[in-house]
């Protein structure tokens, strides 16, 4: 299917287990983002990457960790899950019209919705 | 640093009656805008966006919003409210860097008396 999806959508895990979660979008866009979603703060963002092999952080990058091999994927990886990171994730890609990619739009997934305990 | 304010995190509004969600930007240089809506359990999808062509931006739905750099507002606006419109609805502003981020407000959530 085209577009971008997340997988998985829901999941539990316990505090200090790795947790991986997976975004793949089909419009080779270059940019590929990740945010966190939580109550009173609208979504903020973790990690960035303009193209494969190019990441960034974001707003809140503590305790996660991305990697972009190929342009289609961007994993986000929580290597020991702690509950303040109990949140929804959202995974977005940015278009590019050929112009200016700041008149593009960001396409969002899903969303994963993670529990830990 | 660029900020996005939603005044609000409720507005309730009965069926047929016109919406108002209001969105302020923080910044020196009028950034690119958006907002977005988001349904139970899903995505986020785009509404509108202004990008410094027409201040008046029309998006899905019926939903408008209006630029104002006096004001530093990006007000979303629709005449009359459907049942359908019952969602949260976000602001954003665009980092004006090679980013290419969206700075988000903290949301709006939309709920529509019948």
């Amino acid at each position: 299917d085209a577009g971008i999806t997340q997988s998985p959508r829901y999941k539990i895990t316990e505090t200090g287990r790795q947790v991986t979660l997976m975004c793949h979008q089909t419009w080779s866009h270059s940019y590929m983002f990740w945010y966190r979603q939580d109550l009173g703060h609208g979504l903020r963002l973790i990690y960035y990457s303009a193209a494969a092999d190019i990441t960034d952080k974001g707003e809140v990058p503590d305790g996660y960790v991305v990697s972009r091999s190929k342009t289609e994927n961007f994993p986000l990886t929580l290597e020991s899950a702690t509950r303040s990171q109990t949140s929804v994730y959202f995974c977005a890609s940015l278009g590019t019209s050929g112009g200016d990619l700041g008149t593009d739009t960001q396409y969002f997934g899903p969303g994963t919705r993670l529990t830990v305990l | 640093a660029q900020s996005v304010t939603q005044l609000g995190s409720h507005v309730s509004v009965s069926e047929g009656a016109l919406v108002l969600l209001r969105c302020n930007y923080s910044s020196s240089v009028p950034p690119y805008l958006f907002w977005y809506v988001q349904y139970p359990n899903q995505g986020l999808q785009l509404l509108l966006k202004y990008t410094s062509a027409a201040t008046l931006v029309k998006g899905i739905n019926g939903f408008e919003a209006e630029f104002k750099k006096s004001e530093t507002s990006f007000h979303l606006t629709k005449p009359s409210a459907h049942m359908s419109d019952a969602a949260e609805y976000f602001c954003a502003a665009l980092q004006m860097d090679s980013s290419y981020k969206l700075i988000f407000g903290s949301g709006t959530r939309l709920l529509v008396r019948p």
